[in-house]
């Protein structure tokens, strides 16, 4: 099946600096993909759609400054935390949605996540 | 706004016993519903979906049947093994602007199976 992989799986930092993750899609192209946030024992939310070439389109209440998302190629989108505080500290996961032909296929394909600790 | 409620967890099962987790939505339109699985250190899997009302989605044993009546699509296993152990999320899909869809989670529900 598809894969997407996510880089790094962990990562800690220091208050006020920025972090980026990878998104890649290793064996298909994707032209959308999803970034999600997940806080200990809750449901994953939605922060932003990404289509490739195009600006991210970002769910209410998430700060597009703070969270800036590129999709620069069909196997690549990347999330960047700027300033980074403790209250960023989450699990981060993004999905892949494969487009075939005329209709979307609605299945997603989702990383394994990246555990953001900010001290 | 759309919303997916499911029990809360975890659920602990012997080996071979009967699995029932509950899945309720709200939903404006006519949603896609799914279940997706977590297995410990891996990303979400599709597990199986519907897509419309009275539809049965089917995989590796677990079922689901999309009940528009009572905006449920409970997911059920006669069966389960100590390798069903996992985090599992009811989700619907949702379309948004511009026609992308976008999916709507519950909590999750651990189960946890033991021999």
């Amino acid at each position: 099946g598809a894969v997407v992989s996510q880089h790094p799986s962990r990562v800690i930092c220091k208050s006020g600096t920025s972090v980026k993750i990878e998104c890649r899609s290793l064996d298909f192209q994707a032209t959308t993909m999803f970034w999600y946030r997940q806080f200990p024992k809750q449901s994953l939310m939605l922060m932003a759609t990404s289509n490739e070439g195009s600006k991210a389109t970002y769910e209410q209440g998430v700060e597009k400054d703070k969270f800036l998302i590129n999709h620069a190629s069909l196997t690549l989108s990347t999330l960047t935390v700027t300033s980074a505080h403790p209250e960023d500290s989450s699990f981060y996961i993004c999905s892949a949605r494969v487009a075939s032909g005329i209709i979307y296929q609605e299945t997603q394909y989702f990383g394994p996540g990246t555990r953001l600790l900010v001290l | 706004g759309d919303s997916v409620t499911q029990m809360e967890g975890p659920v602990t099962l012997s080996e071979e016993a009967f699995l029932t987790i509950n899945c309720t939505y709200t939903a404006t339109g006519y949603p896609s519903l799914f279940w997706y699985v977590q297995y410990p250190g891996e990303g979400l899997q599709l597990l199986l979906k519907a897509t419309k009302a009275d539809d049965k989605g089917s995989n590796k044993g677990f079922e689901a049947t999309y009940r528009k009546e009572t905006t449920s699509f409970h997911l059920e296993k006669g069966s389960v093994q100590v390798s069903d152990s996992a985090v599992y999320f009811c989700a619907l899909s949702d379309p948004g602007a511009g026609g992308y869809n976008k999916l709507i989670f519950g909590a999750g529900t651990r189960l946890a199976v033991h021999p």
